[in-house]
Order: structure tokens, then sequence, then C-alpha cells
């Protein structure tokens, strides 16, 4: 069974760095057609992509986000984790992390975790 | 970056057919999934690459994808499909993830 796990901090301070964890079982982060993506959404909005790391360690980022975001694996721990510098109000959402099973192309985003519901706030 | 464009809300009747529409620029030359998201659940996928089903989904659900129109078609629709849909594609040309806005499937 594949499941993922998302862990960090519930609130932060304006300005502080978000460093937010995701534990994956089921699957190896090195398997070739396997990746983690960060993905969030604020309260009542929609979906929002942030980020994701291949099985070769190559990573994607949000244009809107990226000068804020670094994806980085430990795949003796099988854990994926992202973090966000200078957070803001705004930035408060449920925080999700995601497999993407790439496959004749295609990139599936199944399963995802739970998510984390990071507010911020001083 | 790509968009795909969709609907705010969407209401239907029992039993009758829902039909979400996804759009974006030369949509049909890609790849398109489709998310069910529930009040206070995590997202679950129920289209991948346009028209597959994964195990577990009904049969109800299914999908379309040409031109520039994706489509997640729930036929015989019952109160337990009121949930949010995301449309969701990887753009190859940005290297990255991109979602529709979502649409709010009402069951009246």
């Amino acid at each position: 069974q594949v499941t993922l796990k998302e862990s960090g901090p519930v609130l932060v301070k304006p300005t502080e760095t978000l460093t937010l964890t995701c534990t994956v079982s089921g699957f190896s982060l090195t398997n070739s057609i396997m990746g983690v993506n960060w993905i969030r959404q604020p309260p009542g909005k929609a979906l929002e992509w942030l980020a994701h790391i291949f099985s070769n360690d190559e990573k994607s980022y949000s244009t809107s986000l990226k000068t804020r975001l670094t994806i980085s694996k430990d795949t003796s721990k099988s854990q994926v984790v992202l973090t966000m510098t200078n957070m803001d109000p705004v930035d408060t959402a449920t925080y999700f992390c995601a497999r993407m099973r790439w496959e004749s192309g295609s990139g599936k985003i199944d399963p995802w975790g739970q998510g984390i519901l990071v507010t911020v706030s001083s | 970056s790509y968009v795909l464009t969709q609907p705010p809300s969407l209401s239907v009747a029992p039993g009758q057919t829902a039909s979400i529409p996804c759009g974006g620029n030369n949509i049909g030359g890609k790849n398109v999934h489709w998310h069910q998201q529930k009040p206070g659940q995590a997202p679950v996928m129920v289209i991948y690459d346009d028209s597959e089903r994964p195990s577990g989904i009904p049969e109800r659900f299914s999908g379309s994808n040409s031109g520039n129109t994706a489509t997640l078609t729930i036929s015989r629709v019952e109160a337990g499909d009121e949930a949010d849909y995301y449309c969701q594609v990887w753009d190859g040309i940005s290297a990255q993830g991109v979602f529709g806005s979502g649409t709010t499937v009402t069951v009246l």
C-alpha cells in the first residue's frame, strides 16, 4: 500500500522559513518512474502546484514561487523535504505531498497525503 | 505558463449526467487527469490519461479530451458525488504541474 504523510509546524511567523517533510512508504524514491510533488490549497480556494522532484533528483518549481522554494529528498529515510522562505499570511494553506507516477510520458498524481494545515501568523 | 479553465460550479439532479469541462490551449495534445476532493479530505484521482479509470472508481466516471477542451462526465449522479473536481496536466514546456481552478458539483 502506497502512503504519504506530511509533517512539520502548523504555525509559523511572518518572515520565517517553513520546512515540511513528506514521508513515503510502499514505493521507492529511486524508482525511475516515481516522483513526488508538493501542492497547496489556501482555505476555500483551489489547488496550487508548488514543486516536483524526480527519481534522478531533477527538480521543478512553480514559476511564481521558485525563488522561495527548495525541494530535496533523502532516499535512505524515504523522505522529501520542502522549504519555503519568507513566509507571509497569504501562504496560509493546507500543504499536500503526492506521488507522481511517470508512464508513457504522462505524470499522474496519485495518491495524495492527508495534508497539513500551516497557518502564518504573528 | 499554461492555464486550465473550469466553471466554478455545476448543479445536477440525482440520476442525471454531469459534464465538467476543462479548457486549455490545445489540451487535446496533453494527458489530462481529474481529481475529486470532498470537504475536509485530500483529493483522489478519478480519471487519468484522459479517460482511464483507476481501480475502485465507479464506471459512472468517464473522461474525454480533444481540441481545446477535456471533459469529465459523471453518469447517474449520486449524492455522494458532491465534491470539487480539478483537472490537472503536466506542462512539458515549462516543466510544471498545472491544476484547473476547480468545479464544485452540487447534487440537487
